[in-house]
């Protein structure tokens, strides 16, 4: 069965770059959740998307944003790169339309910013 | 491929039971097993287990791992209504230099009163 896509799987930037990392939800998911994971630390929620729409919203940084597009995948945009910013990130994805609280993640992308 | 598979998928117990859920794994370059609890958005870390035979104790929550047969199990005694949530079990794998978290699908755990 088709899991959660991330790419890429690493990702090495300097300090104040740019990044850009995707997610390709499991077909027929429909929510898109992403979270931030730093060395030996719990997941760190930071936003989630339902239909393309903006769904919550946790402890993401202002210079970070995201959104999900029509056919459901969605990127997380970072901006003005901080050496904090070094994690792993990983998306999970459910469907809010049959009723499946469940979140199926992907493999991560490991961000280290120099 | 790398592979984690948790049983039951689901389980539905009352307050005061014991529960033991089940996490196998087949991968490559194997480094650690760690367990999650889920209640609404981001899993809460509960242990992480690299050594076989050493059971991991936080209050009612104990676990441990088998390298041997690839697995771990997670048990809940006297179990609470606080308890109901989805238990993630992801094993930590280096592939070609860096690390990637595979996780299992989880196991529903919904505790009555």
């Amino acid at each position: 069965a088709a899991g959660v896509i991330q790419s890429p799987r690493h990702l090495i930037k300097e300090k104040r770059e740019t990044a850009t990392l995707k997610c390709y939800p499991i077909p027929r998911h429909d929510t898109v959740y992403w979270y931030q994971q730093g060395p030996g630390q719990d997941p760190q929620f930071l936003i989630s998307f339902y239909e393309k729409m903006q769904s919550d919203k946790g402890s993401i940084p202002d210079r970070f944003s995201a959104q999900q597009f029509s056919d459901y995948h969605s990127e997380l945009n970072m901006s003005s790169l901080e050496l904090g910013d070094s994690a792993l990130y990983f998306c999970a994805s459910s469907s809010y339309r049959d009723s499946r609280d469940e979140q199926y993640f992907g493999p991560g992308t490991r961000l280290t910013v120099t | 491929e790398d592979k984690v598979v948790q049983s039951p998928l689901s389980l539905v117990v009352h307050e005061g039971d014991t529960v033991t859920l089940n996490c196998s794994y087949e991968v490559t370059n194997f480094r650690s097993l760690l367990w999650y609890k889920q209640e609404k958005k981001a899993p809460t870390f509960l242990f992480m287990l690299t050594s076989s035979g050493i059971e991991k104790k936080s209050g009612r929550l104990s676990s441990i791992l088998d390298k041997k047969e690839l697995f771990s199990i997670l048990n809940i005694t006297a179990t609470q209504t606080g308890d109901s949530a989805i238990y993630l079990c992801a094993v930590d794998v280096t592939q070609g230099g860096s690390e990637k978290l595979v996780f299992g699908k989880g196991t529903k755990l919904t505790v009555n009163p």
